[in-house]
């Protein structure tokens, strides 16, 4: 069963923030929240990942709630070559088949001109 | 260096043939994955390796046969292929096994069971 919950689509101007949700109510509280893109015809691309704080790097922030039953992938200045589909994944940091990148079917973001 | 390099890129083969895919890391990553990603769908995790030895299986078929020569190489050995085995396969390195590491992918070989 999926543990994420994410739009299948969402379309985004160029030059604005892109705001992708993604919903994790049976979150336990030693699993993480990563986030993967995959641009078309590419490997997927590690984004961010965070437990309860909410983080920031080069590519984006990620916003979790206070009781980590949702959170946002933040791309504050969409270009065209966000293009891509965006995977939220939960995950516990540890090792054996739990720690494993299980997929789900993702979030499509086009972003506009 | 964060690349994970293929080859090939592309391959299309008989399902009486063998091939093998290559995947190379030179970031001294000690784990590398393999995924199988059909069109339209999302990855799906085949193999792990972690320190050169086999450490997950997802029930995968004994015609995709992995191998890992050392820390920085990773193949798949492909015999006796069906068609429904024409997909998109994934490449992946860590920097430890599954856990806290953030994956580092490669761009895929095209494979295509005629």
């Amino acid at each position: 069963d999926a543990k994420t919950t994410q739009p299948t689509s969402m379309d985004c101007a160029e030059g604005r923030a892109a705001n992708l949700p993604c919903n994790h109510s049976t979150i336990s509280g030693n699993e993480y929240v990563y986030w993967y893109r995959q641009i078309h015809s590419q490997g997927p691309q590690y984004i961010i990942h965070g437990l309860k704080n909410n983080e920031t790097n080069e590519m984006a922030s990620l916003i979790i709630t206070e009781d980590r039953k949702s959170s946002t992938l933040i791309l504050p200045h969409a270009t065209l070559r966000d293009t891509a589909v965006y995977y939220c994944i939960v995950k516990k940091n540890y090792g054996g088949s739990q720690g494993n990148l299980i997929f789900g079917k993702g979030t499509k973001l086009s972003v506009k001109p | 260096d964060t690349e994970v390099t293929q080859t090939p890129k592309h391959l299309v083969m008989g399902m009486t043939n063998k091939k093998s895919l290559k995947c190379e890391q030179h970031m001294g990553h000690r784990a590398m994955y393999w995924y199988k990603q059909k069109a339209k769908k999302p990855p799906e995790l085949m193999f792990v390796y972690s320190y050169e030895k086999l450490s997950i299986n997802e029930s995968v078929p004994s015609r995709f046969s992995p191998e890992c020569p050392n820390s920085s190489l990773l193949n798949l050995h492909l015999h006796a292929l069906q068609p429904e085995d024409s997909a998109l396969y994934l490449c992946a390195s860590s920097q430890g096994p599954p856990g806290p590491y953030e994956q580092y992918f490669g761009p895929g070989t095209r494979l295509t069971v005629t």
